[in-house]
Formats: C-alpha cells, structure tokens, sequence
C-alpha cells in the first residue's frame, strides 16, 4: 500500500489478556520503529528493527512486551497479561533507511489500545 | 541529549502566515532540526528538516538561526487542515541511538480560526 497500515484500529482488552498489534510497513522500507502515545503526551520510542533484526529495544517498559519482524516486513507487537497502564495508542513508522540519509519516517494512524 | 522548547498552545486566524517557534539552545553541530506534525487521531506526519540553512519545501518553510540555538517553522498560510499539534525535534546522526530515534516532546497545539 501508499502507507503504514496497522490493525486493529482499536482494541479493548480485560486486565491479563494478550493482545497482538500488527503493523504493515510500507513495502521496501528497510527500518521499523515502533512508539506508544499516552494521552496527552508526546510519542515515545519502544523498538527499532533493521529488516528482521532488533537492534534496539530500550524503549519496551516490560518483559511483557514483545516485537518481531521475522521476514523483514511485517511487525507485530505483542503484549502479554496487559495492565491499565498499557493504555495507549501504539505508533509504527517506516523508513527506507536511517542516519544521516534518512530523512522523514513514515507513521501509521496507530492502534488505540484501552484495558479495562 | 540535546532539548527542544516549544510554546504549549497557538492560534491563527486562516489564511494568514504562522510562525512556529523552537529553542534549542544546546544543540550539537551534528544536530539536525526535524519537524513532525500530528493531526487529531492520526499518526505524526513528517513535515521539513534542515541542518544550517533555511530550508522550503511544499507543506513548509524552515529558518534556522544563525547560531541554530534556535529555529521558526513557517506555514505561508494556515488551513483549517493545519490544526494540529507540532513537534520539533533534534536528531543528532553522529550518536547511535540518536541517528534512528525520535524524542517528542509535549509540542505546539496549533489552532486555526476560521
């Protein structure tokens, strides 16, 4: 597709539930970041992957989330046993590279995730 | 890590020039100025960048100071469509982490009246 696709557009899970997030990069593009949005805040960074390998994943709160990109193509983000303050909306961006040539990523519309 | 300043909140009327201030007065000489801009219930859009130079490109203008201690990203004429929250950030390509992640702040709430 001409974007970032992602799905589901929203999710509500019950307190201890598993949730799966997935996001489409736009085709070709080499790095994959995913970022959690709080109301009200700023996106803040939780992963990078550079086609299937995880090169960074500081940003991850917990031992509860988990990203993969096994093909180089899709991600999906995965949290499991989830707490209400995994509430959030949660942002994938692509780039055809990064560094100094990579110039703007290109966002999804993001998952909005609700716990209760 | 080098921190941006942005006004909380800005109005203009439509159809009128913006001006959208950023301080970064620590910023690094491998510092790049980037602007993001995120619409209600969309993901943030990547708007200019620049690094020394004032920098146009069709959503934008950048200008840069001449000590880049602090920068103005200019919209030539403000849309309803415009409205928006708007987010300089710095990305310093000789760090590691710094060349690929993008650090957010709160931004600039920008609203347009009609």
């Amino acid at each position: 597709g001409a974007g970032v696709s992602q799905s589901p557009r929203y999710k509500v899970a019950k307190r201890g539930q598993d949730v799966a997030l997935r996001c489409d990069p736009i085709s070709g593009h080499v790095s994959l970041f995913w970022y959690q949005q709080a109301l009200g805040q700023g996106p803040e960074f939780l992963t990078y992957f550079q086609n299937e390998a995880q090169l960074d994943k500081s940003g991850l709160p917990s031992d509860r989330f988990f990203a993969e990109r096994p093909e180089g193509s899709v991600s999906t983000l995965k949290i499991q046993r989830t707490q209400q303050e995994d509430s959030a909306v949660y942002l994938c961006a692509s780039s055809p590279r990064t560094g100094r040539y990579s110039y703007g990523y290109t966002f999804g519309s993001g998952t909005r995730l609700t716990v209760v | 890590d080098a921190k941006t300043t942005q006004p909380n909140s800005m109005e203009s009327n439509e159809e009128e020039p913006v001006h959208l201030p950023c301080n970064h007065s620590t910023i690094s000489g491998t510092d790049y100025i980037h602007w993001y801009r995120q619409l209600p219930s969309q993901g943030p859009e990547y708007v200019i960048h620049g690094l020394t130079s004032n920098v146009n490109n069709r959503m934008a203008s950048l200008a840069i100071a001449e000590d880049r201690k602090s920068s103005t990203l200019i919209l030539h004429r403000a849309t309803l469509r415009d409205a928006a929250v708007y987010y300089c950030i710095l990305r310093d390509v000789a760090s590691g982490a710094g060349s690929y992640q993008l650090t957010f702040g709160k931004g600039t709430k920008l609203s347009v009246i009609p």
